[in-house]
């Protein structure tokens, strides 16, 4: 079974209305999350590194205050999508490492979000 | 900065013909590399992965791949394929087995009948 879950698996919303994606580590602690973004027909670019009890750290060009990313707990982390608008409409997917390989595997994906801003 | 080069934006291949998917990296240290496959409309999937040791890795559902430091690649192989192996796949490279992960842009393999 997944070993991180994330919710939901697609969403729809409203341009200018938030969307909070939560991604949650099953089984094992993660202290540091990892969020992407894919495009249709793209890779996937990292977004920013979560970082449980402290602040994310965002990659270059990626505006910190639309999406808001909060590690509250070992286990959970959240991309919220502020003021959301059509071209925000994407695949997130958020990914935890286990430094213990837990079932063999350094980093464990969510199975995506996706999002579509109408 | 790591950064991960695939050669191939698609590659058709005939059912039950060998398939090789290329990847190269570049990076200033050693790095850990990952393949991952995307089926339509779903999450990745772990193929295989180097960490250390052999550099030829065998991974799930008949793939495998060698690592080759001196040409910096880490070339996806699979002898036979079958029409359940079209889909994205992405190879992928970090500094630490459990960092952050940069994804290559992606080949798209599609079996034809």
């Amino acid at each position: 079974g997944a070993v991180v879950s994330q919710h939901p698996s697609w969403v729809i919303c409203k341009s200018g209305t938030s969307v909070k994606i939560e991604c949650r580590s099953l089984d094992f602690q993660a202290t540091t999350m990892f969020w992407y973004r894919q495009f249709p027909k793209q890779s996937l670019m990292l977004m920013a590194t979560s970082n449980e009890g402290s602040k994310a750290t965002y990659e270059q060009g990626v505006e910190k205050d639309k999406f808001l990313i909060n590690h509250a707990s070992l286990t959970l982390s959240t991309l919220t999508v502020t003021s959301a608008h059509p071209e925000d409409s994407s695949f997130y997917i958020c990914s935890a490492p286990s430094t213990h390989h837990f079932r063999n595997s350094p980093l464990h994906f969510g199975n995506g979000t996706r999002l579509t801003v109408t | 900065a790591q950064s991960v080069t695939q050669l191939d934006s698609q590659v058709p291949v005939f059912e039950e013909a060998p398939v090789e998917l290329r990847c190269n990296y570049s990076s200033s240290v050693s790095v850990y590399l990952f393949w991952y496959v995307q089926y339509p409309n779903q999450g990745l999937q772990l193929l295989l992965k180097y960490l250390s040791g052999s550099t030829l890795v065998k991974g799930i559902n008949g793939f495998e791949a060698e690592f080759n430091k001196s040409q910096t690649s880490f070339h996806l192989r699979k002898p036979s394929v079958h029409i359940s192996d079209t889909a994205e796949y992405f190879c992928a490279v970090s500094k630490t087995s459990y960092d952050k992960v940069i994804f290559g842009p992606g080949t798209s393999l599609s079996v034809i009948p």
